[in-house]
């Protein structure tokens, strides 16, 4: 089955900086990608998605790019902000709208 | 605020037990799907429905079995529980069953099996 592994695990900035967070999977037949910020204690929200046919995202100071090729995808976080602070999931899904998600990152963003 | 809703927020059981969760979908959306997310690890995949049948399924056993009713709100119900089904229970909504629409996550059920 589909395997997504995601790094880091932890990423600590400083308030302005950017954050990069990065994502692999393993089934090429995945054609969805949706990144999810999950604050403590509440529910996985959808932030940004991209899909196989699309190399590039981009909404406000959020990006993705995907590589389907090297069967990777990137979250980029510019111009940080406390707010920002929680833990990020990205997922890979394909035609029976499974989605495998991968382990999370915890983002600090320190004022 | 999306619209899918859980029942209930929390719930305590002991080994062996049995337990049912309650998910209502978005207005306008006719799947859902079950997630297991244990502590500090991402969803896992239970299982899909759709139209109320059941759609695609994870990694777990057949004593993790659910329903979909004509609403299209869901039931997901575990058999002989164990301890390791401790965790939060995500159902999350979406519009079609393709693997390129959007879901939305409810608030979750925390389930602690003792």
């Amino acid at each position: 089955g589909e395997n997504v592994e995601q790094h880091p695990s932890t990423l600590s900035v400083q308030e302005g900086d950017s954050a990069v967070i990065k994502c692999t999977y393993s089934d090429s037949a995945s054609n969805y990608f949706p990144w999810y910020k999950q604050e403590l204690g509440k529910r996985p929200q959808l932030i940004i998605d991209i899909r196989s046919n699309v190399g590039e995202k981009k909404d406000q100071r959020i990006a993705v790019t995907l590589n389907k090729t090297a069967k990777h995808f990137s979250l980029h976080i510019t111009e940080t902000q406390p707010e920002d602070s929680a833990v990020y999931f990205c997922a890979a899904s394909k035609g029976a709208g499974k989605s495998t998600f991968g382990d999370g990152t915890t983002l600090t963003v320190k004022p | 605020e999306t619209g899918v809703t859980q029942s209930p927020t929390h719930l305590i059981k002991t080994r062996g037990q049995q337990v049912t969760l309650r998910c209502s979908s978005q207005s306008g959306h006719n799947t859902v799907s079950w997630y297991q997310q244990a502590l500090g690890q991402g969803p896992q995949f239970i299982f899909q429905y759709y139209r109320e049948e059941e759609n695609g399924r994870g990694n777990f056993p057949p004593r993790f079995s659910g329903l979909q009713f004509p609403n299209y709100s869901s039931e997901l119900n575990v058999n002989a529980l164990e301890l390791d089904d401790s965790a939060l229970y995500l159902c999350a909504s979406s519009g079609a069953s393709g693997g390129d629409t959007p879901q939305y996550f409810g608030p979750g059920t925390r389930l602690t099996v003792l």
